[in-house]
């Protein structure tokens, strides 16, 4: 069985501060893929990033970074210098070859001015 | 159409009525799949297929949940007998690809279902 915890269920910084939101994940299989989606009020899902198990790569898209590792299986994401805009809810995804992909209940992340 | 299409987006009935709920995936995807996401929560997934084939539907709470894909492109979810616990978000997404893991999932607007 696989499960995506995301522990922080709310977080509310100040605007231009850094936030990190974790992921933890469980599964037996060697092969698997991490995504991150975004849950703005407005309601739909918007694809962030994907990782497979096998690039351990940090990578970095502008404010947005994500940490992977498996020996803590974790896949963190920070976003720096957040924005009134970040506001939303986050998810961490986990897929395997069974294509459908297992969700964490979300954090919160309010951004305010 | 760039998008995933879900109609309709709001839907309220009464306890005991049928409700169909309709996807319509981009254009060539291969995939498609039906979560269901709760107030609160993070979505939970019903079933999927590729191509019209159902190919798992593990996720599907009882017997009243049912789902089609008869040509392939645009699908049908189906729930009998609605009960209020069947209130929920329900987001289908499609893929390019079947049968690979690796594919980004689009989501659709969702429909919200309300049942009274």
């Amino acid at each position: 069985a696989q499960k995506v915890t995301q522990a922080q269920t709310e977080i509310s910084v100040v605007e231009k501060e850094d936030v990190t939101l974790d992921c933890v994940y469980e599964t037996r299989d060697t092969t698997y893929y991490l995504f991150w989606y975004k849950q703005p009020p407005s309601g739909e899902l918007v694809f962030l990033i994907r990782r497979n198990s096998f690039d351990e790569q940090n990578e970095i898209s502008g404010r947005y970074s994500w940490n992977f590792q498996k020996s803590t299986s974790s896949f963190n994401f920070t976003i720096t210098a957040s924005q009134v805009v970040d506001s939303a809810v986050y998810f961490c995804a986990l897929s395997n070859a069974g294509n459908m992909l297992t969700f964490g209940g979300g954090t919160r992340l309010m951004v305010k001015p | 159409g760039a998008g995933v299409s879900q109609s309709p987006r709001y839907k309220v009935t009464k306890r005991g009525q049928d409700v169909a709920l309709r996807c319509d995936p981009i254009s060539g995807h291969v995939s498609l799949y039906w979560y269901r996401q709760a107030l609160g929560q993070g979505p939970e997934f019903l079933t999927y297929f590729n191509y019209e084939a159902q190919q798992d539907k593990s996720g599907l709470p009882n017997d009243r949940f049912s789902a089609e894909r008869p040509e392939g492109s645009i699908s049908t979810l189906t729930i009998q007998r609605t009960e209020q616990r069947d209130s929920a978000m329900y987001r289908c997404a499609s893929s390019q690809q079947a049968f690979s893991s690796y594919n980004e999932q689009f989501f659709g607007p969702g429909t919200r279902l309300t049942v009274l």
